[in-house]
């Protein structure tokens, strides 16, 4: 089975400044990773998506996150930050042609002026 | 419609009432999950749909939890005689199939009190 661990549960940031999520995972079988955000008292939104191909993602609202699978790892990064961006922001995977997806516990990012 | 819409957006309960929660997916997508958001378990999978078919209903947490899809449309996510750890918020999303994007709703958070 495979499983996601999102490692920091709060990251505080200044406007303006880079962030960076760390997600790491575990898998025996190769695996489709997803990064979605859930903006407050709303669903999940997704944010980028790694099929195949290039190991750089670009998502939206200027996210991208790199694929490492020497690394197992799919971290989620943004060079300049908005207030607007603080959110609670999961990391996820599912196996190649299956529909589940197994989320990591999730990161909250809260940016302040 | 535009995207999923679940109802109802709250919805407390006392303990031992059932209750029933609607899922109304973007027209034209046949996959339907639901997925149950709790404090202490995260983001966990409850069932998954493919027209009214539940061909994997193995994150329902017990018997008193059950689903339907009538019509490859509306889902409708039933819980019996509910408990205080039902608290949570159950997200639905759907997708075209389940190999693409997966949209989520806004959620219906469940107390039980």
């Amino acid at each position: 089975a495979q499983s996601v661990t999102q490692l920091d549960s709060q990251v505080p940031v200044f406007e303006e400044a880079p962030v960076e999520l760390r997600c790491n995972y575990s898998s025996s079988v190769s695996v489709y990773l997803f990064w979605y955000v859930q903006y407050p008292n709303q669903g999940l939104q997704l944010l980028l998506k790694y099929l195949s191909g290039s190991t750089l993602v670009k998502g939206i609202n200027g996210f991208e996150a790199e694929f490492n699978k020497s690394q197992t790892s799919f971290h989620l990064r943004k060079p300049s930050v908005h207030i607007s961006d603080t959110a609670e922001y999961f990391c996820a995977v599912s196996l190649l042609n299956d529909y589940k997806l197994s989320f990591g516990a999730g990161t909250t990012v809260t940016v302040r002026a | 419609g535009a995207g999923v819409s679940q109802s109802p957006s709250n919805k407390v309960t006392e303990k031992g009432k059932d209750v029933e929660l609607r899922c109304d997916p973007i027209s034209g997508h046949t996959a339907l999950y639901w997925y149950r958001q709790s404090l202490g378990q995260g983001l966990e999978f409850l069932i998954y749909f493919q027209g009214n078919s539940a061909p994997d209903k193995s994150g329902l947490p017990s018997d008193r939890f059950s689903a339907e899809r009538t019509g490859g449309s509306v889902s409708t996510l039933t819980i019996q005689r509910t408990q205080q750890e039902d608290s949570a918020v159950y997200l639905c999303a759907s997708n075209r199939d389940r190999n693409t994007e997966a949209f989520f709703g806004q959620g219906t958070r469940l107390t039980v009190v």
